[in-house]
């Protein structure tokens, strides 16, 4: 089991381009979602899905945009990215059912916009 | 609008002590839960312990443990027996199911040998 992972690890753009951040995990967790981290302060809700075809928004869903075509995958895109999206991203995945409704996180992504 | 607050940005304690880390939240529904996360410095976030709202039982995992007080909307965390390898920073977290975390605004534990 690989868990979560995210790709890439550090990411630098110049304002106005585009990206897509990259989630994938193999627990067959129908919940997936989005943070992001600024610092100093808590992991705020960017998007989030529960399931293939379903996704809504978070918190902070401006600049970004959401799809989930497979249960496994869950990318991040930034449409154009300003120097307020300097931030870590989070992807983290659960089960939706009764139980523990852990949350299990990816390592991260750094990115920095100039 | 759920909302949680950490009222502490920045803890220490020595080796071997106990530390309290707390957690207040505002919320107006009843079935929920709360997390304590903690964040080394790889920033790997790593689930510390798990509090369903509907146990009165307070939740422990080894060394840590749970104060939650469901009435005044309290969730601390106590740390026994602190370890170098408990320096981290610490996030409370709530969770309306099916999944989307509110998370405070984090303490940092210092602790020192």
């Amino acid at each position: 089991n690989a868990g979560v992972t995210q790709t890439p690890k550090f990411q630098v753009l110049k304002t106005g381009q585009s990206m897509t951040l990259q989630c994938a995990q193999d627990m067959n967790h129908e919940y997936m979602s989005w943070y992001r981290q600024d610092p100093g302060m808590g992991l705020r809700l960017i998007h989030y899905s529960v399931g293939a075809g379903i996704t809504d928004q978070g918190e902070v869903p401006n600049g970004y945009n959401v799809s989930r075509s497979t249960t496994e995958d869950f990318p991040l895109r930034l449409l154009s990215a300003a120097p307020s999206q300097t931030s870590v991203y989070f992807c983290a995945s659960s089960y939706t059912g009764q139980g523990s409704y852990e949350q299990y996180f990816g390592p991260g992504t750094r990115l920095t916009v100039t | 609008a759920q909302t949680v607050t950490q009222s502490q940005p920045e803890m220490s304690v020595q080796e071997a002590e106990t530390v309290t880390l707390s957690c207040t939240y505002d919320t107006s529904e009843n079935n929920y839960y709360l997390f304590w996360y903690k964040q080394p410095p790889s920033r790997q976030m790593i689930l510390v312990i798990r509090q369903e709202a509907y146990k009165q039982q307070n939740a422990t995992e080894n060394r840590f443990s749970v104060n939650f007080q469901k009435a005044a909307k309290s969730f601390s965390l106590k740390i026994s027996d602190s370890q170098l390898g408990d320096t981290a920073m610490y996030f409370c977290a709530f969770m309306k199911p099916p999944g989307k975390l509110i998370f405070g605004q984090g303490t940092t534990l210092q602790v020192k040998p």
